[in-house]
């Protein structure tokens, strides 16, 4: 079964401080991987996008991490900002117009 | 780029009556639509896709249905809505290749 595990569930972190998001997937076939960034009450906004082949790619004080051998992803953000706050959802790709999406991780950055 | 609209914002409706989200798109021609339903603590559920005009696809059973009447609209109703169809109701758009699905700002659908 297709599925997207994400963790922690929430995380409360100090402001300037940095924070990693861990996805764990499995799902089969893989075209791609993203990270989208959704605060309250609104849509989610695409921030990366990992393909089979990419190990890391950076989006300013964004970067997510791809082991397509274990099947496992990352987001780290630097030095947070208050406008940080919001749930982050990784979504894999199937390449057939599906999207396998994660529950998301919530974080609150506190000042 | 592409830009989603969707409304109302938020709705309140009593069980049992219709139903009917609008969501339009600019930006771009022929994309493919989406709505999803996203629940608290779940991940977004994907309701209907639409690659055109007229083509709708389901991808779960529900109290539900879909309408594309033009490239650039697309329209989730129900005849008669149920406690259950309470959620957060998002419309997305997508071009071709390996861009990102863009997403609305969402309708907030209370069921009372």
């Amino acid at each position: 079964k297709n599925q997207v595990e994400q963790s922690p569930q929430s995380l409360i972190i100090l402001e300037g401080k940095n924070c990693t998001l861990q996805c764990n997937y499995t799902v089969s076939p893989f075209s791609n991987l993203r990270w989208y960034k959704q605060d309250t009450g609104r849509g989610p906004v695409s921030l990366t996008i990992m393909t089979f082949s990419e190990n890391t790619k950076s989006n300013g004080r964004y970067t997510a991490t791809l082991d397509a051998d274990t099947k496992q992803s990352s987001l780290h953000i630097t030095a947070s900002q208050l406008s940080d706050s919001a749930s982050y959802i990784c979504v894999v790709n199937t390449g057939f117009q599906k999207l396998v999406f994660g529950t998301g991780t919530r974080l609150l950055v506190s000042p | 780029s592409q830009t989603i609209h969707q409304w109302p914002a938020t709705l309140v409706q009593p069980v049992g009556s219709p139903l009917s989200l609008e969501c339009t798109v600019e930006g771009t021609s022929n994309p493919n639509l989406y709505w999803y339903r996203q629940a608290a603590g779940r991940g977004l559920q994907l309701l209907f896709y639409s690659v055109g005009i007229g083509q709708i696809s389901s991808e779960v059973p529900q109290n539900l249905s879909a309408s594309r009447p033009q490239d650039r609209q697309f329209i989730l109703s129900s005849k008669k809505l149920l406690l259950s169809d309470s959620g957060f109701y998002l419309c997305a758009s997508k071009g071709t290749g390996d861009q990102p699905q863009h997403f609305g700002d969402g309708t907030r659908l209370s069921i009372l």
